[in-house]
């Protein structure tokens, strides 16, 4: 089975850097996922690691380490759209993807 | 139109009756899914599809039947409704390249009184 671990909620304020870490435990993985989602919105996919190290689209960075099964999603240059719920997910065979609780980030002016 | 639609968007229903969620893709993906995701929860894997006429169970299919005649179909049944299925469900789908990425429909909440 796949288990995943991160935080419930992080506050920062805007401008900020904010790092959602993000633990699991696999029986089988191809990838490691994250996703966004506002409330009442439908989750939207933000990025993704195959291989170790860190990968960059705009503010938002992911990187994964897979011989520590780790990874985190880091959020620069805080803005108030950002305020949302943060998933990471593992991709496993037949591109089924488990999610983790979510972490909320709440972005104070 | 276009990209991945569901209806009904809400629906209230009482426990024991039938009821079917659609799920609509206009992008001919061959991976279709639906999730549940509980109040403050992420979401679990209920049924998923690599093509049509094939269909396998995550991790929550028990209540639940699919099917997917056509490539851009994928409908959710709910054979006797139960309060513990109260819950927004998601469809979504993924397509022949970059299949990692997966597309969210907007979601139903679907309430079991």
């Amino acid at each position: 089975g796949q288990s995943l671990e991160q935080p419930s909620e992080v506050t920062a304020v805007e401008g900020a850097i904010v790092q959602i870490n993000c633990t699991y435990q696999t029986s089988g993985f191809y990838g490691l996922s994250w996703y966004q989602q506002h409330d009442g919105g439908a989750p939207t996919f933000l990025s993704y690691n195959a291989l170790d190290g860190l990968e960059e689209t705009g503010r938002f960075s992911s990187f994964l380490s897979r011989s520590d099964s780790y990874g985190y999603l880091l959020l620069q240059e805080l803005q108030m759209k950002d305020s949302a719920s943060y998933f990471c997910a593992v991709n496993g065979a037949g591109n089924k993807l488990t999610f983790g609780g979510g972490t909320r980030v709440l972005v104070k002016p | 139109d276009a990209g991945i639609t569901q209806s009904p968007r809400y629906k209230i229903t009482e426990t024991g009756r039938q009821v079917t969620l659609m799920c609509h893709q206009t992008w001919s993906h061959s991976y279709m899914f639906w999730y549940r995701q509980d109040l403050g929860h992420g979401l679990r894997l209920i049924y998923y599809s690599a093509a049509a006429d094939i269909t396998d169970k995550g991790e929550v299919p028990d209540g639940y039947v699919v099917s997917r005649s056509k490539t851009e179909n994928f409908p959710l049944t709910l054979e006797s409704a139960t309060r513990s299925q109260t819950s927004v469900y998601f469809c979504a789908s993924s397509g022949p390249t970059d299949t990692y990425e997966q597309y969210f429909g907007p979601g139903t909440r679907l309430t079991v009184t």
